[in-house]
């Protein structure tokens, strides 16, 4: 009974750098999401993803890409890392009518 | 865009007093959901609703769905010290081929044993 497994928990990234955030659930969900959450803003949509194939932009979408890889997988990309993405990802799935169910997290500092 | 305003940001109680936080919204909604997040987690769906006017309890949990469609709250009763926690209000509308949930602030919960 994993749920949606995210890795890594922690990361420290210099400034310009790059990572991929990875995110995978084992419950045959369609729709995966991508969230960050900063102090006080509460939970806010970076991208998504409805289906295989298809991915959308979502409420705070730029600096960051995506992909999904196949049903059970969903990467977020930060190609050129800076301190205003230092935040707290989620991943999260759904399917049908139920709410969404999220990962533990990935706490990204931006030095 | 659509927002949701919820309240109060923060509680500070005493164990055994009940709880009520509530969120509100210009926009209509089809589905109002209730998380919780422990420090260090992903937030946990405690209840969800799915008709205006419906009213779900979860233990000593208890929320509403507006008959607005606008507003939902949450009570907890008898608060124990393992309440703590950021509570969040969620709501979504499927419209179309996908229907994307948006998220209360969250009010931080603490409880004085």
């Amino acid at each position: 009974n994993a749920g949606v497994t995210q890795t890594p928990k922690f990361q420290v990234l210099k400034t310009g750098q790059s990572m991929t955030l990875q995110c995978a659930q084992d419950m045959n969900h369609n729709s995966m999401y991508w969230y960050r959450q900063d102090p006080g803003m509460g939970l806010r949509l970076i991208y998504y993803s409805a289906s295989e194939g298809t991915t959308d932009k979502g409420e705070v979408p730029n600096g960051y890409n995506v992909s999904r890889l196949n049903k059970r997988e969903f990467s977020l990309r930060l190609e050129s890392a800076a301190p205003s993405q230092t935040s707290v990802y989620f991943c999260a799935s759904r399917t049908g009518t139920f709410g969404y169910t999220f990962g533990s997290g990935t706490r990204l500092t931006v030095v | 865009g659509q927002q949701l305003n919820q309240s109060p940001q923060s509680m500070f109680i005493q164990e055994g007093e009940d709880v009520s936080m509530n969120c509100t919204s210009s926009s209509i909604f089809n589905t109002w959901l209730w998380y919780k997040q422990e420090p260090g987690e992903g937030p946990v769906l405690l209840i969800a609703l799915y008709k205006a006017g419906e009213l779900t309890s979860n233990g000593r949990l208890t929320a509403q769905f507006g008959i607005t469609r606008k507003d939902s709250f949450l009570n907890i009763s008898a608060s124990i010290p393992s309440d703590v926690g950021i509570y969040f209000c969620a709501a979504l509308n499927y419209g179309g081929s996908q229907g994307n949930l948006i998220f209360g602030k969250g009010t931080k919960l603490s409880v004085k044993p």
